[in-house]
């Protein structure tokens, strides 16, 4: 069985601080694909990155960082000199690439409340 | 290019009656999966339609049921309603039902049930 914990509930930061929100994963499967998706209050999620069980490689997109590091099964996202309009609901999510059952459904963690005070 | 939408947007039911949910997946994308998310929780996958059949159901009991139309737009049934079903029902949609395509969410159906 596939499992996301985003362990850190709720997070509030000043405006311009950097803030870390952690996910660590569980699977069976050799390879698998690793999302994060932020919600705002409107309630629609949004798709932030992907990323593939055999490709390590850190990736930066203006203010966000993404750190996978398959030896401790974490997928963390780093926001830089966060803004208010970051204020969110982040998920981290996690689907299989084998083939059969569980393959293709999304498996999510509780999310974390991210409050950006300005 | 038209993103996902669903409607309604919110809905009010009472116990024991049934509902159906809609969505219209973004252009190009034959795969429609359905997530319910309950106050302060993650979306838990319910099932998704390939080309208009089931292609994999999560742990929902048999009246929670679908349908995936040529057009691949899809409703969610759900019978016999109970007060736990009180959420906001995701409909996504990918190009195809692989795990790695990326899956674009709607803004969700909200649904209370009395």
């Amino acid at each position: 069985a596939q499992k996301v914990t985003q362990a850190q509930t709720e997070i509030s930061v000043v405006e311009k601080e950097d803030v870390t929100l952690d996910c660590v994963y569980e699977t069976r499967d050799t390879t698998y694909y690793l999302f994060w998706y932020k919600q705002p209050p409107s309630g629609e999620l949004v798709f932030l990155i992907r990323r593939n069980s055999f490709d390590e490689q850190n990736e930066i997109s203006g203010r966000y960082s993404w750190n996978f590091q398959k030896s401790t099964s974490s997928f963390n996202f780093t926001i830089t000199a966060s803004q208010v309009v970051d204020s969110a609901v982040y998920f981290c999510a996690l689907s299989g690439g084998d083939s059969g059952a569980g393959s293709y459904q999304l498996t999510f963690g509780k999310g974390t409340k991210l409050s950006v005070i300005p | 290019e038209t993103g996902v939408t669903q409607s309604p947007t919110h809905l009010i039911k009472t116990r024991g009656q049934q509902v159906t949910l809609r969505c219209s997946s973004q252009s190009g994308h034959n795969t429609v999966s359905w997530y319910q998310q309950a106050l302060g929780q993650g979306p838990q996958f319910i099932f998704q339609y390939y080309r208009e059949e089931e292609n994999g159901r999560g742990n929902f009991p048999p009246r929670f049921s679908g349908l995936q139309f040529p057009n691949y737009s899809s409703e969610l049934n759900v019978n016999a309603l109970e007060l736990d079903d009180s959420a906001l029902y995701l409909c996504a949609s990918s190009l195809t039902g692989l795990g790695y395509n990326e899956q674009f969410f709607g803004p969700g159906t909200r649904l209370t049930v009395l």
